[in-house]
């Protein structure tokens, strides 16, 4: 089935230590988008790729790194993590940067820091 | 970056109309998303609107002004399942899109 997987479905870890949350995608989409969504806040963009290859940064960029090796994948590390950083995680991809494109959104990954 | 206004709460009846509002200003325009979210899901798209006006998908219908720099997402016949947080979110000119905090509809029998 074509779409947008996440990995893990939830995950609690310590302060201070390492995490990548995985994201693929199987639709060849160009453009790919990690978002956290917390309560009040609505959803706000951490780090965008619009090809392989480049990244750029978002609105809440820090403490957060990304990677696009190739056009399925984009996955999401926090090198040392903080509670503040206690969120639920979704990943997205729409075709490319067009006025039209709609993200589809992967099933998010709920994230709890200690 | 984007300033998005949308009402946190709104309860309606089921078979009754539920009209959500979304102002918004934002440096550079091309385009307006509605996304519908229920309680643990993913957000899934139910509109666009990048031109003044109405556009009709079924039952949800999403209407556009430029200039006043606002939006409305209808929902008529409402259905239980139709109980989930509807986020209106902003292209701006650099392309990425800003949310909104989203709206909880429920509705009640």
């Amino acid at each position: 089935i074509a779409g947008i997987t996440q990995a893990p479905t939830s995950q609690i870890l310590a302060a201070g230590r390492r995490m990548t949350l995985r994201c693929t995608q199987d639709m060849r989409h160009n453009a790919m988008y990690w978002y956290r969504q917390d309560l009040g806040l609505g959803l706000r963009l951490i780090h965008y790729s619009n090809t392989a290859g480049t990244t750029g940064k978002g609105e809440v960029p820090d403490g957060y790194s990304v990677s696009r090796a190739n056009t399925d994948d984009f996955p999401l590390t926090l090198a040392s993590a903080v509670p503040s950083q206690t969120s639920v995680y979704f990943c997205a991809s729409s075709p490319g940067t067009s006025d039209y494109n709609e993200q589809f959104f992967g099933p998010g990954t709920r994230l709890t820091v200690l | 970056g984007q300033n998005i206004d949308q009402p946190t709460e709104m309860t309606a009846t089921e078979g009754a109309i539920v009209q959500i509002n979304c102002t918004y200003q934002t440096s550079g325009f091309n385009g307006l998303f509605w996304y519908q979210q229920h309680a643990g899901e993913a957000p899934t798209f139910l509109s666009y609107n990048v031109l003044d006006g109405l556009e009709e998908k079924g039952r949800f219908s999403s209407f556009l002004s430029r200039s006043k720099g606002y939006s409305y997402l209808l929902l008529k016949e409402l259905q239980m399942k139709d109980s989930a947080s509807y986020l209106c979110a902003v292209r701006a000119g650099d392309y990425k899109l800003s949310f909104g905090a989203g709206t909880t509809v429920t509705v009640r029998a």
